[in-house]
């Protein structure tokens, strides 16, 4: 029964750094979402892809952050230059399906500190 | 932007007392979820509402939607030590993508 798989689950990184998060959804959900959530904040939505496509990247920071699904293994989510501000909570969630009111099931998410 | 206010955000009471969360935006989602989020675990979900005025129950917990898909309320009755979490709401906004807004959530103790 496994869900959706991220690693590391800690990871740390001095100022300038590269990080790399990676996700594997759940079996046959080819669906993948990122959020990221701050010290005492809720989850906010950053990148939805499918397999190969980027279907919506409006909560993306414009510079150092990208992410990938490709067509074989996990996605990943790639910060360039990471500083302190990018330290977080980064989840990574998937559904089945794309549509309307299809439950999306997170992983236990990865825990980023830049120092 | 759509977004979702959760209140309150911090409840603590005692074991075997009811409590209600409540989950409030001014827009219209197209399905709501309920998650538990426990320290240094992701989100787990609880349950989907999608239809206004839905009711559903799991355990001692029961879920409302509003009948005009704006808000949303968890009841716990005969709280436990073991319902202590965040809980936190989050909204499907439709269009066929499942781009979740989440509430800030509500932290809850509940004392033995």
């Amino acid at each position: 029964n496994a869900g959706v798989m991220q690693n590391p689950r800690h990871l740390v990184r001095r100022r300038g750094q590269e990080a790399r998060l990676r996700c594997s959804p759940m079996k046959g959900h080819s669906h993948v979402y990122w959020y990221r959530q701050l010290p005492e904040e809720g989850l906010k939505f950053m990148v939805y892809l499918q397999k190969e496509n980027i279907i919506d990247e409006s909560g993306m920071p414009k510079e150092r952050f990208s992410a990938e699904f490709p067509k074989e293994g996990p996605s990943i989510l790639r910060i360039q230059q990471v500083v302190r501000g990018d330290s977080a909570a980064y989840f990574c969630a998937s559904s089945r399906t794309g549509n309307e009111n299809t439950e999306a099931f997170f992983g236990q998410g990865t825990r980023l500190t830049v120092v | 932007t759509q977004l979702l206010e959760q209140s309150p955000q911090f409840l603590s009471i005692q074991e075997g007392e009811n409590l209600t969360v409540y989950c409030n935006s001014s827009s219209v989602f197209s399905s709501l979820q309920w998650y538990r989020q426990e320290p240094g675990e992701g989100p787990v979900l609880l349950v989907t509402v999608v239809t206004g005025g839905e009711v559903k129950k799991l355990k001692r917990l029961t879920f409302q939607f509003g009948d005009a898909r704006k808000d949303s309320s968890l009841h716990i009755t005969a709280a436990q030590p073991g319902d202590t979490g965040l809980y936190l709401c989050a909204g499907a906004p439709g269009g066929g993508a499942q781009k979740l807004v989440f509430g800030q959530g509500t932290r809850l103790t509940i004392n033995p």
